[in-house]
Protein backbone atom coordinates (compact mmCIF):
# COMPACT_ATOMS: atom_id res chain seq x y z
CA UNK A 1 0.00 0.00 0.00
CA UNK A 2 1.42 3.47 -0.48
CA UNK A 3 1.88 6.23 1.63
CA UNK A 4 0.99 9.77 2.67
CA UNK A 5 3.65 12.48 4.44
CA UNK A 6 2.60 15.40 6.36
CA UNK A 7 4.66 17.72 8.27
CA UNK A 8 4.40 16.67 11.93
CA UNK A 9 3.60 20.38 13.28
CA UNK A 10 3.00 23.98 11.75
CA UNK A 11 2.60 27.01 13.12
CA UNK A 12 0.33 30.07 11.94
CA UNK A 13 -0.54 33.52 13.78
CA UNK A 14 -3.87 34.45 14.45
CA UNK A 15 -5.58 35.80 11.80
CA UNK A 16 -3.18 34.71 9.33
CA UNK A 17 -3.33 32.19 6.31
CA UNK A 18 -1.89 28.34 6.65
CA UNK A 19 -1.14 25.79 4.31
CA UNK A 20 -0.95 22.18 5.38
CA UNK A 21 0.07 19.80 2.76
CA UNK A 22 -0.20 16.44 2.16
CA UNK A 23 1.73 14.12 -0.27
CA UNK A 24 1.84 10.66 -2.28
CA UNK A 25 1.66 8.73 -5.14
CA UNK A 26 -2.22 7.89 -4.43
CA UNK A 27 -2.44 11.69 -5.05
CA UNK A 28 -2.06 11.02 -8.57
CA UNK A 29 -4.88 9.43 -8.86
CA UNK A 30 -7.81 10.24 -6.34
CA UNK A 31 -8.72 13.48 -4.43
CA UNK A 32 -7.75 14.27 -1.17
CA UNK A 33 -10.18 14.45 2.40
CA UNK A 34 -8.70 16.40 5.48
CA UNK A 35 -10.13 15.73 8.92
CA UNK A 36 -9.54 18.20 11.88
CA UNK A 37 -9.22 16.41 15.36
CA UNK A 38 -9.23 18.08 18.17
CA UNK A 39 -7.83 16.10 22.03
CA UNK A 40 -10.75 13.55 23.22
CA UNK A 41 -12.93 14.49 20.33
CA UNK A 42 -13.73 12.43 17.05
CA UNK A 43 -12.22 13.63 13.54
CA UNK A 44 -14.15 16.04 11.68
CA UNK A 45 -14.19 16.00 7.71
CA UNK A 46 -13.48 19.56 6.76
CA UNK A 47 -12.58 18.96 2.90
CA UNK A 48 -13.34 16.37 0.57
CA UNK A 49 -13.11 15.92 -3.52
CA UNK A 50 -11.86 18.92 -5.32
CA UNK A 51 -12.69 21.14 -2.86
CA UNK A 52 -15.90 20.33 -1.00
CA UNK A 53 -16.49 21.58 2.49
CA UNK A 54 -19.40 19.51 4.24
CA UNK A 55 -22.35 21.80 6.12
CA UNK A 56 -21.56 23.21 8.77
CA UNK A 57 -17.47 23.87 8.00
CA UNK A 58 -16.41 27.53 7.69
CA UNK A 59 -15.05 28.80 4.30
CA UNK A 60 -11.95 29.89 5.34
CA UNK A 61 -11.31 25.92 5.02
CA UNK A 62 -10.20 25.56 1.31
CA UNK A 63 -8.39 22.03 -0.66
CA UNK A 64 -6.74 22.07 -3.60
CA UNK A 65 -4.11 19.56 -5.62
CA UNK A 66 -1.55 19.06 -7.90
CA UNK A 67 0.52 16.31 -9.08
CA UNK A 68 0.96 14.24 -5.75
CA UNK A 69 0.60 16.98 -3.62
CA UNK A 70 -2.85 18.14 -1.62
CA UNK A 71 -2.90 21.04 0.57
CA UNK A 72 -5.58 22.65 2.95
CA UNK A 73 -5.74 26.37 3.09
CA UNK A 74 -6.89 28.25 6.27
CA UNK A 75 -7.41 31.72 5.25
CA UNK A 76 -7.44 34.03 8.41
CA UNK A 77 -6.60 31.26 11.15
CA UNK A 78 -8.72 31.37 14.46
CA UNK A 79 -7.83 30.05 17.78
CA UNK A 80 -10.66 27.69 17.74
CA UNK A 81 -8.62 25.82 14.49
CA UNK A 82 -5.63 24.91 16.64
CA UNK A 83 -5.57 20.62 16.31
CA UNK A 84 -4.68 18.00 14.56
CA UNK A 85 -5.25 17.75 10.57
CA UNK A 86 -4.98 14.50 8.39
CA UNK A 87 -5.25 14.11 5.47
CA UNK A 88 -6.32 10.49 3.80
CA UNK A 89 -7.31 9.38 -0.20
CA UNK A 90 -7.94 5.31 -1.33
CA UNK A 91 -4.76 3.86 -2.25
CA UNK A 92 -4.07 3.49 -5.64
CA UNK A 93 -2.70 -0.03 -5.04
CA UNK A 94 -6.16 -1.48 -6.13
CA UNK A 95 -7.01 -3.49 -3.15
CA UNK A 96 -9.44 -1.48 -2.09
CA UNK A 97 -7.53 -0.04 0.63
CA UNK A 98 -7.80 3.60 2.08
CA UNK A 99 -4.69 5.64 3.36
CA UNK A 100 -4.24 8.32 6.37
CA UNK A 101 -1.36 10.84 6.53
CA UNK A 102 0.39 10.85 9.77
CA UNK A 103 -1.37 14.01 10.85
CA UNK A 104 -0.16 17.89 11.46
CA UNK A 105 -0.84 19.15 14.50
CA UNK A 106 -1.47 23.20 13.94
CA UNK A 107 -0.81 25.71 16.31
CA UNK A 108 -2.17 28.96 16.22
CA UNK A 109 0.01 31.82 17.57
CA UNK B 1 -29.12 13.07 13.18
CA UNK B 2 -26.67 11.05 12.00
CA UNK B 3 -25.82 8.37 15.13
CA UNK B 4 -22.86 6.02 14.99
CA UNK B 5 -22.44 3.99 18.65
CA UNK B 6 -19.55 1.54 18.71
CA UNK B 7 -19.50 -0.87 21.57
CA UNK B 8 -17.51 -4.61 22.56
CA UNK B 9 -14.18 -3.06 23.20
CA UNK B 10 -12.20 -4.02 26.10
CA UNK B 11 -9.17 -5.42 28.12
CA UNK B 12 -8.32 -8.66 26.24
CA UNK B 13 -5.31 -11.08 25.97
CA UNK B 14 -2.80 -11.25 23.21
CA UNK B 15 -4.04 -14.01 20.64
CA UNK B 16 -7.74 -14.09 21.89
CA UNK B 17 -10.61 -12.56 20.27
CA UNK B 18 -13.33 -9.61 20.08
CA UNK B 19 -15.91 -8.23 18.31
CA UNK B 20 -17.40 -4.78 17.87
CA UNK B 21 -20.38 -3.39 16.37
CA UNK B 22 -21.34 -0.38 15.57
CA UNK B 23 -25.16 0.81 15.82
CA UNK B 24 -25.60 3.32 13.22
CA UNK B 25 -29.07 5.51 12.87
CA UNK B 26 -30.47 8.78 11.14
CA UNK B 27 -29.38 7.78 7.76
CA UNK B 28 -30.33 5.19 5.04
CA UNK B 29 -27.54 2.55 6.39
CA UNK B 30 -27.70 0.70 3.24
CA UNK B 31 -26.83 3.53 1.16
CA UNK B 32 -23.28 4.07 1.80
CA UNK B 33 -20.27 2.47 2.61
CA UNK B 34 -18.68 2.18 6.09
CA UNK B 35 -15.37 1.78 7.81
CA UNK B 36 -13.10 1.07 10.73
CA UNK B 37 -10.56 3.04 11.85
CA UNK B 38 -8.46 3.25 14.44
CA UNK B 39 -6.26 5.46 16.47
CA UNK B 40 -3.90 3.87 18.70
CA UNK B 41 -2.74 5.92 22.19
CA UNK B 42 -1.28 9.48 21.25
CA UNK B 43 -0.63 8.06 17.65
CA UNK B 44 -2.01 9.30 14.23
CA UNK B 45 -5.34 7.96 12.63
CA UNK B 46 -5.25 4.41 10.80
CA UNK B 47 -7.56 2.79 8.42
CA UNK B 48 -8.45 -0.64 9.50
CA UNK B 49 -11.25 -1.57 7.07
CA UNK B 50 -13.95 -0.57 4.65
CA UNK B 51 -17.16 -2.49 3.22
CA UNK B 52 -18.91 -1.23 0.59
CA UNK B 53 -23.24 -0.82 0.75
CA UNK B 54 -23.51 -4.75 -0.37
CA UNK B 55 -20.75 -5.81 0.88
CA UNK B 56 -19.80 -6.48 -2.52
CA UNK B 57 -16.35 -4.57 -2.28
CA UNK B 58 -13.86 -5.27 1.34
CA UNK B 59 -10.59 -3.48 1.89
CA UNK B 60 -8.33 -4.59 4.81
CA UNK B 61 -5.01 -2.62 6.12
CA UNK B 62 -1.61 -5.33 5.34
CA UNK B 63 -1.55 -4.80 9.33
CA UNK B 64 -4.89 -6.46 9.66
CA UNK B 65 -5.44 -8.66 6.94
CA UNK B 66 -6.07 -12.48 7.88
CA UNK B 67 -6.96 -11.46 11.35
CA UNK B 68 -9.68 -8.88 11.05
CA UNK B 69 -13.13 -9.62 9.29
CA UNK B 70 -15.49 -7.04 8.84
CA UNK B 71 -19.56 -7.10 8.21
CA UNK B 72 -22.63 -5.54 8.23
CA UNK B 73 -26.31 -6.47 9.04
CA UNK B 74 -28.39 -4.13 6.84
CA UNK B 75 -31.51 -5.08 8.05
CA UNK B 76 -30.27 -4.23 11.43
CA UNK B 77 -28.13 -0.99 10.60
CA UNK B 78 -24.88 -2.58 12.01
CA UNK B 79 -21.57 -2.56 11.07
CA UNK B 80 -19.11 -5.13 12.49
CA UNK B 81 -15.38 -6.27 13.18
CA UNK B 82 -14.46 -9.43 14.04
CA UNK B 83 -10.63 -9.09 15.28
CA UNK B 84 -9.19 -12.62 15.67
CA UNK B 85 -5.48 -13.40 17.30
CA UNK B 86 -4.75 -9.92 18.74
CA UNK B 87 -1.24 -8.29 19.20
CA UNK B 88 -0.75 -5.47 21.47
CA UNK B 89 0.48 -3.45 18.68
CA UNK B 90 -3.59 -3.64 18.15
CA UNK B 91 -4.24 -1.50 21.02
CA UNK B 92 -6.62 1.10 19.76
CA UNK B 93 -9.47 3.24 20.40
CA UNK B 94 -11.76 2.00 16.97
CA UNK B 95 -14.15 4.16 14.98
CA UNK B 96 -17.08 4.03 13.23
CA UNK B 97 -17.09 5.90 10.45
CA UNK B 98 -19.76 6.19 7.55
CA UNK B 99 -18.27 6.95 4.11
CA UNK B 100 -19.76 10.11 1.80
CA UNK B 101 -20.41 7.39 -1.49
CA UNK B 102 -22.01 3.34 -1.43
CA UNK B 103 -18.85 1.91 -3.19
CA UNK B 104 -15.26 1.59 -3.01
CA UNK B 105 -14.46 3.29 -6.34
CA UNK B 106 -14.12 6.59 -4.90
CA UNK B 107 -14.79 5.59 -0.89
CA UNK B 108 -12.13 7.68 1.27
CA UNK B 109 -14.04 10.37 2.58
CA UNK B 110 -15.75 9.65 6.11
CA UNK B 111 -18.43 12.13 7.23
CA UNK B 112 -19.86 11.03 10.20
CA UNK B 113 -17.95 8.99 13.25
CA UNK B 114 -18.45 7.59 16.43
CA UNK B 115 -16.79 8.46 19.77
CA UNK B 116 -15.03 5.02 19.05
CA UNK B 117 -14.76 2.07 21.64
CA UNK B 118 -11.56 1.06 23.36
CA UNK B 119 -9.79 -2.02 22.62
CA UNK B 120 -6.86 -2.95 25.32
CA UNK B 121 -4.78 -5.97 24.31
CA UNK B 122 -2.30 -7.16 27.35
CA UNK B 123 -1.45 -10.23 29.51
Amino acid sequence: SSELTQDPAVSVALGQTVRITCQGDSLRSYYASWYQQKPGQAPVLVIYGKNNRPSGIPDRFSGSSSGNTASLTITGAQAEDEADYYCNSRDSSGNHQVVFGGGTKLTVL
Amino acid sequence: EVQLVESGGGLVQPGRSLRLSCAASGFTFDDYAMHWVRQAPGKGLEWVSGISWNSGSIGYADSVKGRFTISRDNAKNSLYLQMNSLRAEDTALYYCAKDITPAARQWGSFDYWGQGTLVTVSS
